[in-house]
């Protein structure tokens, strides 16, 4: 019930291409699905995050797609960048919990 | 602000000694939340507290894991006796309030048990 399942767990994308990072969650209590970016190093740092009362928020490259009723959220960056390389995290919130998935490992090959 | 401060950065301790994490919260934030980082299992929640009063903490391990916070911009994470496979990255991080908004992490703590 409190679990995020996050996929695939490496992605490698040319640059230029779209990466697209799946999360799903079990528990209809969480309200505030986030996703975090990680460097090397690093802390997890927040990317863009949705509620469930809308289906899509996009910024700038970056865009998360909501549906609710299937529980699932994903992650598509447009035009990938070397930059963008890093290792990301869904994550789901509700009261007393915030709940992070296993992470992604993006490779953006220039 | 500085952000979230946890010190040290890097700890290398022989199994069975007493190990203490610190983290400062960013000032005003209301909640912490003490994670750990491993390869295998990836963002764990250890402990969660709320205006300084520990409201979950149903991820610490065992009871070799202990976490307090005295004041509002104070937290410790406490592991008494340590254990090679307690060899992590340990993450302090606060959030204005509670768990329905952005968490700001700290650089976290690099703890390495031989």
């Amino acid at each position: 019930q409190q679990q995020v399942k996050q996929s695939p767990q490496s992605l490698i994308v040319q640059k230029g291409g779209i990466s697209i990072i799946n999360c799903a969650y079990e528990n209809t209590a969480f309200d505030y699905f986030p996703w975090y970016q990680q460097f090397p190093g690093k802390g997890p740092a927040l990317l863009i995050a949705i509620r469930p009362d809308v289906s899509e928020k996009k910024e700038g490259r970056f865009t998360i797609s909501f549906n609710k009723s299937a529980k699932q959220f994903s992650l598509h960056i447009m035009d990938s960048q070397p930059g963008d390389s890093a290792t990301y995290f869904c994550a789901a919130t509700g009261t007393y919990k915030y709940i992070f998935g296993t992470g992604t490992r993006l490779k953006v090959l220039a | 602000d500085a952000g979230v401060i946890q010190s040290p950065r890097h700890e290398v301790t022989e199994m069975g000694q007493e190990v203490t994490l610190r983290c400062k919260p960013i000032s005003g934030h209301n909640s912490l939340f003490w994670y750990r980082q491993t390869m295998m299992r990836g963002l764990e929640l250890l402990i969660y507290f709320n205006n300084n009063v520990p409201i979950d903490d149903s991820g610490m391990p065992e009871d070799r894991f202990s976490a307090k916070m005295p004041n509002a911009s104070f937290s410790t994470l406490k592991i008494q006796p340590s254990e090679p496979r307690d060899s992590a990255v340990y993450f302090c991080a606060s959030s204005l309030q509670g768990t329905n908004t952005e968490a700001f992490f700290g650089q976290g703590t690099r703890l390495t048990v031989v």
